[in-house]
């Protein structure tokens, strides 16, 4: 029941741009700050970005966040084979007084 | 380096219950806030709840579909949080993720353990 919603899918051929969208509502990405994960294919989850634009610790700077009003996006540059795998975003919402993620997107290299 | 190992899964008939364990180590545990997040074969990641270190007022607080059937409790003393399942059913089927929690984000997660409710 993801309440956020993410592309099914975007691609890319190695080395250019994509970028992912996470729509919400004002009681969650509107009011509370955004997460982004990297899930490659059999392996748990992993933290990218926080607090809408913050790096985790170890994430190159090819991987960037944002947020405006009640969306969100990750950005990854210079594609890389590695970085085929799901995404996810999430965020609090507040009126649920639960955690939502999105949908997912599945980043495929051309 | 943080560490969870999740432990406890397996299969389980319709209306049964299950304990699963996340073992931590490599932060300070009892300032750590700690989550269970699942995620269904083939499908999304579903929030199932949080609680709160005892100094932040060890609030758990769970999501929608599990609240009254699942309970998150730890002991700080083995560095060690629990997620007790009671009446479970098929839709629980998923592999179960420890996570040691930000505010509003999952730093570091486990490996996972898979639960599966069939008869």
């Amino acid at each position: 029941q993801s309440v956020l919603t993410q592309p099914p899918s975007v691609s890319a051929a190695p080395g250019q741009k994509v970028t992912i969208s996470c729509s919400g509502d004002t009681s969650n990405i509107g009011s509370n700050s955004v997460s982004w994960y990297q899930q490659l294919p059999g392996t748990a989850p992993k933290l990218l970005i926080y607090e809408n634009i913050e790096r985790h610790s170890g994430i190159p700077d090819r991987f960037s966040g944002s947020k405006s009003g009640t969306s969100a996006t990750l950005g990854i540059t210079g594609l890389q084979t590695g970085d085929e795998a799901d995404y996810h975003c999430g965020s609090w919402d507040s009126r649920l007084s639960a955690f939502v993620f999105g949908t997912g997107t599945k980043v495929t290299v051309l | 380096e943080v560490h969870l190992v999740e432990s406890g899964g397996g299969l389980v008939k319709p209306g049964g219950s299950l304990r699963l364990s996340c073992a931590a180590s490599g932060l300070i545990f009892h300032d750590a806030w700690m989550s269970w997040v699942r995620q269904a074969p083939g499908k999304g990641l579903e929030w199932v709840g949080r609680i709160k270190s005892k100094g932040a007022g060890g609030t758990i607080d769970y999501a929608a579909p599990v609240r009254g059937r699942f309970t998150i409790s730890r002991d700080d003393s083995i560095n060690t949080i629990y997620l007790q399942m009671n009446s479970l059913k098929t839709e629980d089927t998923a592999v179960y993720y420890c996570v040691w929690s930000g505010l509003f984000w999952f730093a570091s997660w486990g490996q996972g353990t898979l639960v599966t409710v069939s008869s």
